[in-house]
């Protein structure tokens, strides 16, 4: 079976600080998918990233970065020089190997919120 | 391109009412999936289709609740009859088959409210 766990529920930053969400995967599959989606006030549900299981490079996209660390099971996402529309409620995400279906397993997210 | 798209946006019903929701995927996606989010159990998936089959429904709460994908760009969810504890979001998710791109586009979600 497969988990994802954010144990930090809700985080409050003042703008310009540097967030780090935690997240936390079990999974028994050798070959595996991490997400993370944002999801504003508005509701949608905003891809940011996947990364597959076999590239542990960290990736950075402007103000965001994410460390994929296999050996502890974690993919947590950065956002350096928070700003007010940064808050929103972040999930990351975990599927199954290339040739399954890939639905998604959410993590029960991250409440961020940026304070001017 | 138009993204996956949901009908309709926002529903209030009176418990006991039939409550049908509409999804179209996007054009060319093999995969389509039903996900539920309430504030008890996050967001989780109910049920997914490959190329227009159910495959996968073990998450369907209870047999009041139907799912239905009589072409690729049409998928229904319906409940029947509908309870006070459906209320949550639901959204629908499309994405390719094959070695394509395996990331999941949502559609912006339907807001339902049982009374």
């Amino acid at each position: 079976a497969q988990k994802v766990t954010q144990a930090q529920t809700e985080i409050s930053v003042v703008e310009k600080e540097d967030v780090t969400l935690d997240c936390v995967y079990e999974t028994r599959d050798t070959t595996y998918y991490l997400f993370w989606y944002k999801q504003p006030p508005s509701g949608e549900l905003v891809f940011l990233i996947r990364r597959n299981s076999f590239d542990e490079q960290n990736e950075i996209s402007g103000r965001y970065s994410w460390n994929f660390q296999k050996s502890t099971s974690s993919f947590n996402f950065t956002i350096t020089a928070s700003q007010v529309v940064d808050s929103a409620v972040y999930f990351c995400a975990l599927s199954g190997p290339r040739g399954s279906a890939r639905q998604l397993t959410f993590g029960s997210g991250t409440q961020l919120t940026v304070l001017p | 391109d138009a993204g996956v798209i949901q009908s309709p946006r926002h529903e209030v019903t009176e418990m006991g009412q039939e409550v049908t929701l509409r999804c179209k995927p996007i054009s060319g996606h093999d995969y389509l999936f039903w996900y539920r989010q309430t504030m008890m159990r996050g967001l989780e998936l109910l049920i997914y289709f490959n190329n227009n089959v159910p495959i996968d429904d073990s998450g369907m709460p209870e047999d009041r609740f139907s799912a239905k994908m009589p072409n690729a760009s049409f998928s229904t969810l319906k409940i029947q009859p509908s309870e006070p504890r459906d209320s949550a979001v639901y959204f629908c998710a499309s994405r390719r088959g094959g070695t394509g791109s395996d990331e999941q586009f949502f559609g912006p979600g339907t807001r339902l409210t049982v009374l």
